[in-house]
């Protein structure tokens, strides 16, 4: 099994909606981070959670992090069409020295003029 | 604002041939990254860099890659005989890992490159 795994895997909502996206992990973190994808570009950071933090915001983003759960959240308020893009997690584990970032799998957003 | 930026942004190689991709990290970063994305799979580290050696590989950076950080400003990622199975595209991305002696280690990506092993 994975260590980041979003669910759900595609989401579909009206213009104007909130939509809501998952992400569950495994093993002990130092920060959470979310970024989004256009799709075949590159990757843009959007905000970044530590362990010792329960929510942040950032304009219409929400993220949530549940350290005893192991999951965290994405909420988009009032959403746009140029949301329309993929949404991953990435994990930063808590060993020191050890930067690298573990990505979820995804979740492809979908918003409907 | 200032951003991570990758050279070439599409390459097209033959099997067996030698690519170099390039990399300009943010100029106060300390910590240089690439990563690697198979289409409709998920992002995938390869190396991270600091202090002039790898700081960390996968499995994947075996001894066909390597990295280097030629002078102040250039990060290069060297796959030396290119596989069908590399085509990707691939990240670099930096970060400064500790803010305000803070650690927060937002990584910041550049746009990739496309890289297609015929």
């Amino acid at each position: 099994s994975q260590q980041g795994e979003e669910d759900p895997q595609a989401l579909s909502i009206q213009e104007g909606e909130n939509a809501t996206m998952n992400c569950s992990y495994k093993t002990s973190i130092n920060n959470l981070q979310w970024y989004r994808q256009n799709s075949g570009r590159g990757l843009v950071h959007l905000i970044l959670i530590r362990s010792n933090e329960r929510e942040k915001h950032s304009g219409r983003l929400r993220v949530t992090l549940d350290t005893s759960k192991k999951s965290s959240s994405l909420l988009i308020t009032a959403s746009r069409a140029a949301d329309t893009a993929s949404y991953f997690c990435a994990t930063e584990p808590s060993n020191f020295g050890n930067e690298k970032l573990t990505f979820g799998t995804g979740t492809r957003l979908t918003i409907i003029p | 604002e200032p951003e991570v930026t990758q050279t070439p942004s599409h390459q097209v190689t033959q099997m067996g041939q030698e690519v170099i991709l390039r990399c300009v990290p943010i100029s106060n970063h300390l910590y240089f990254y690439w990563y690697r994305q198979i289409l409709g799979q998920k992002v995938e580290f390869l190396v991270s860099f600091y202090n002039n050696e790898i700081s960390e590989k996968s499995e994947i950076f075996d001894d066909q890659f390597s990295v280097e950080r030629p002078d102040g400003s250039n990060f290069t990622l060297k796959i030396r005989s290119t596989k069908l199975e590399d085509s990707a595209m691939y990240f670099c991305a930096s970060s400064e890992v500790y803010r305000d002696r803070v650690r927060d280690n937002e990584q910041f990506f550049g746009p990739g490159t496309r890289l297609t092993v015929l």
